[in-house]
């Protein structure tokens, strides 16, 4: 059973960067997309990127200039980061893999990330 | 502001059909698959309907989706009160730099 789980800070300060690691167990890592997902507390779900193992990502233009999505192939791990965050990033962060186009099968819990000013 | 957009909320007595639109462009769903996730709250969403009509395993078929020129439909056909959830259409956003783009999100309610 694929699992995904997630870890971070969960509390930044305004400026600060946001930095979220997800580890992937129990199935394969190669021949997928994996993505970050995030949503504000009481609102929708934003899509922020995704990457596979060849490092080849896409990247949400809303926060293009402030992401960076990495990939470690010898752990099964994706990482975000998002710098200069602000009150607007307080939000659930989840990792997520993907099956098929925006088909996202397998979710981590989640990680609440608030940044206070 | 989403480039979708879904009612709000919707609802329904047990055993109605209870139907849910997404409404975008030519530039996401009317050139794209759509794909469909529940969520209740707390917990993370959850892979309803893929490539606009497909079912994950597990899925009930009381659960179906259709996609017409630039909108796509989600039908809850003999509504149960487990149904009572929040559902998200998702599609991808043509353009230089696309990317995807989730709906608002509708609340359904079982009366």
């Amino acid at each position: 059973q694929v699992q995904l789980q997630q870890w971070g800070a969960g509390l930044l300060k305004a400026s600060e960067t946001l930095s979220l690691t997800c580890a992937v167990y129990g199935g394969p890592f190669s021949g997928y997309y994996w993505s970050w997902i995030r949503q504000p507390p009481g609102k929708g779900l934003e899509w922020i990127g995704e990457i596979d193992i060849n490092t080849n990502k896409n990247y949400n233009p809303s926060l293009k200039s402030r992401v960076t999505i990495s990939v470690d192939t010898s752990k099964n791990q994706i990482s975000l980061k998002l710098s200069s965050v602000t009150a607007a990033d307080t939000a659930m962060y989840y990792c997520a893999r993907q099956m098929a186009a925006a088909a996202f099968d397998y979710w981590g819990l989640g990680t609440l990330v608030t940044v206070s000013s | 502001q989403s480039e979708l957009t879904q009612p709000p909320s919707a609802s329904g007595t047990p055993g109605q059909r209870v139907t849910i639109s997404c409404s975008g462009s030519s530039s996401n769903i009317g050139s794209n698959t759509v794909n469909w996730y529940q969520q209740f709250p707390g917990t993370a969403p959850k892979l309803l309907i893929y490539k606009i009509n497909q079912r994950p395993s597990g899925v009930p078929d009381r659960f179906s989706g259709s996609k017409s020129g630039t909108s796509a439909s989600l039908a809850i056909s003999g509504l149960q009160s487990e149904d009572e959830a929040d559902y998200y259409c998702v599609t991808w956003q043509d353009g230089l730099n696309g990317y995807y783009v989730f709906g608002p999100g509708t609340k359904v309610t079982v009366l």
